[in-house]
């Protein structure tokens, strides 16, 4: 059936580089997305969203791209901290839903 | 914080038996959904509440059931616990149609 899916288990990377974590999605009534974080021991915690009229958006050391073509979004995570440690999950929505659809999440871990 | 709390934080449960979780929404929130999440994987929507009746649910049997009561908090109530119901239960809270949903901490129920 319809789903969304991580690339990436888990994702290590030094402190200060950027990150990217990808997700790919199936359904291609899929009109809004988001991103979240979620630490250990709590609950999912809102990143950044996008709608399917848009490629790009950007927040304070995030930005989202979203590829319609290939059914492709992606989490850029810029100068990446220690307390960016976290799984990180896409969700989406589809047209008329305020129910979003959860991936698997990818884990990233940031080294000193 | 989000604001939204949800109570036990852990809980341990004998198969067969029942459990109740609760949620306290955001303040000025009228929008409850529950969402199942197991260990690695990404949360699984349960139901929404929206003004006390039911707006949505998911794939998950009659067992798992629930309210949402005039000051918009909620309960979820499964019976009949299996083994596989052990999970971290969580419940996010958001204004009507409004696409952001604020996450409680989760109620982490094992099943014994």
């Amino acid at each position: 059936g319809e789903s969304v899916g991580l690339h990436l288990p888990t994702l290590s990377v030094q402190e200060g580089d950027n990150s990217i974590i990808n997700c790919a999605y199936s359904n291609s009534a899929s009109d809004y997305f988001i991103w979240y974080k979620q630490e250990s021991g709590k609950g999912p915690q809102f990143i950044i969203d996008i709608r399917s009229n848009m490629d790009k958006r950007q927040g304070q050391r995030v930005t989202v791209l979203l590829n319609k073509t290939v059914k492709h979004l992606s989490l850029q995570i810029a100068a990446t901290q220690p307390g960016d440690s976290a799984v990180y999950f896409c969700a989406e929505n589809t047209r008329g839903s305020y129910i979003p659809t959860f991936g698997r999440g990818t884990s990233l871990i940031v080294h000193p | 914080e989000t604001g939204v709390t949800q109570s036990p934080t852990h809980l341990i449960k004998t198969r067969g038996q029942q459990v109740t979780l609760r949620c306290s929404s955001q303040s000025g929130h009228n929008t409850v959904s529950w969402y199942q999440q197991a260990l690695g994987q990404g949360p699984q929507f349960i139901f929404q509440y929206y003004r006390e009746e039911e707006n949505g649910r998911g794939n998950f049997p009659p067992r798992f059931s629930g309210l949402q009561f005039p000051n918009y908090s909620s309960e979820l109530n499964v019976n009949a616990l299996e083994l596989d119901d052990s999970a971290l239960y969580l419940c996010a809270s958001s204004l009507g149609g409004a696409t952001e949903a604020f996450f409680g901490q989760g109620t982490r129920l094992t099943v014994v």
